[in-house]
């Protein structure tokens, strides 16, 4: 199993251009989320799904997208790059009813100039 | 709201134990986990405690009250590699499984 991987692993975007980050999971997991990590502020949850179809608000939600079409993939999108989207964003998956270990992509690292 | 309170940096001395507190906010709260983070990767899930109590698992332990709303990580016999940051993460609203993370320790262990 490659477990979760995330697609791109580095991008550097100019502010107002759109990106779709990819998150791919092969555990059949039904819960996935998307974080991002900045430094001295951990890891805040911005969108996160409990299965095919679903998705819900995280904390820091706003100028952020996600789809949730197939089980295995999570997409995020940011229609309009911000200076302040410049981030290391991580996604996860867990089982359904998983109470405790959530599974990390190895992150992507985005800059918006 | 949810938050967490970690110390931001601890240090300590190979072959020493460190204990990493971290405390809570209580509306909806579920369970703690920690997860370690080394620099520039993913982070990995160390432990879980929905019950007061001390969970063991090699020389990771994990303790929770929840009466206090504090929690533990106590890393034992400590090695060069255990150095990286390390998170506590609230379960909140179990249907969702919705974790908040705190800010993390970095943890330095010297020689």
């Amino acid at each position: 199993n490659a477990g979760v991987t995330q697609t791109p692993k580095f991008r550097v975007l100019k502010t107002g251009q759109s990106m779709t980050l990819l998150c791919a999971q092969d555990m059949n997991h039904e819960y996935m989320y998307w974080y991002r990590q900045d430094p001295g502020m951990g890891l805040r949850l911005i969108h996160y799904s409990v299965g095919e179809g679903t998705t819900a608000k995280g904390e820091v939600p706003d100028g952020y997208n996600v789809s949730r079409l197939k089980k295995q993939n999570f997409l995020l999108g940011l229609e309009s790059a911000a200076p302040s989207q410049t981030s290391v964003y991580f996604c996860a998956s867990v089982e359904a009813g998983g109470a405790d270990t959530q599974y990390f992509g190895p992150g992507t690292r985005l800059t918006v100039l | 709201g949810q938050s967490l309170e970690q110390p931001s940096e601890v240090t300590a001395v190979e072959g020493a134990i460190v204990q990493i507190n971290c405390t809570y906010q209580t509306s909806g709260f579920y369970g703690l986990s920690w997860y370690q983070q080394h620099d520039g990767g993913a982070p990995t899930f160390l432990s879980y405690n929905a019950l007061d109590g001390l969970e063991e698992t090699g020389r990771f332990s994990s303790f929770l009250s929840r009466s206090d709303s504090y929690g533990y990580l106590l890393l034992q016999e400590l090695q060069m590699k255990d150095s990286a940051s390390y998170f506590c993460a609230a379960l909140y609203g179990g249907a969702t499984n919705k974790l908040i993370f705190g800010t993390g320790t970095l943890l330095a262990v010297q020689p």
